[in-house]
């Protein structure tokens, strides 16, 4: 069955280091990846969107890789900030079907 | 531009009740649709709606049903509420063009349902 993962526990790090979260997937192929970010109480806001075809996408302090041989996409927030601390939820879309599965997302705290 | 609204904000149900939660966007989105997080664990989707008339199940649509008879609002009806039901909802649109897909969703401030 179609599986993504993205690591369970929470990420801690320093204000002005880069925090990378990763996203795998198994037995998808999915044509679009998509990255969220969850405030607590608040529903999901779209960061960033990366096609199959791409390899790499940027916007400010984020980036975003995609690498459909390994099955996994990372997520970079460079300079991280104490704002930045949030749940970030990557999400799965399939050819054709303009619906998303999501992974459980992963707590990124930066401390000041 | 309210974007999507969702009401109520939290609401307690006892066992066997049922209840209808809002959500109206006001983008003029075709797509729209309904998934329920459930604490530690992603959205999972319940049902979705590709414009007014036509609904289509998600991965969990059991205990739910949905009707979409306006562009604008998506309303998720729980019959004989459970247990298992309690939960935070979520309500998402999005525009879809002809043939297109890989497109943002807007995402409602949620419902947090408990079911006693």
């Amino acid at each position: 069955s179609q599986k993504i993962e993205q690591n369970s526990e929470a990420l801690n790090i320093q204000e002005g280091k880069t925090a990378t979260l990763t996203c795998n997937y198994t037995n998808y192929s999915p044509a679009y990846l998509q990255w969220y970010r969850q405030d607590p109480g608040r529903g999901p806001v779209f960061l960033l969107l990366i096609r199959e075809n791409e390899k790499e996408k940027r916007k400010e302090r984020l980036k975003v890789t995609f690498d459909t041989t390994l099955k996994q996409s990372l997520f970079h927030i460079t300079a991280s900030q104490p704002a930045d601390s949030a749940t970030y939820l990557c999400a799965l879309e399939g050819s054709g079907y303009s619906t998303l599965t999501f992974g459980k997302g992963t707590m990124l705290l930066v401390s000041p | 531009n309210a974007g999507v609204t969702q009401t109520p904000k939290f609401r307690i149900l006892k066992i066997g009740q049922s209840m209808t939660l809002q959500c109206t966007q006001d983008m003029n989105h075709n797509y729209m649709y309904w998934y329920r997080q459930d604490p530690g664990m992603g959205l999972k989707l319940i049902y979705y709606s590709v414009g007014a008339g036509i609904t289509d199940k998600g991965e969990v649509p059991n205990g739910y049903n949905v009707s979409r008879s306006t562009t604008e609002d998506f309303p998720l009806r729980l019959e004989l509420a459970a247990p298992s039901q309690t939960s935070v909802y979520f309500c998402a649109s999005s525009y879809v063009s002809s043939g297109g897909a890989g497109e943002t969703q807007y995402f409602g401030p949620g419902t947090r349902l408990l079911v006693l």
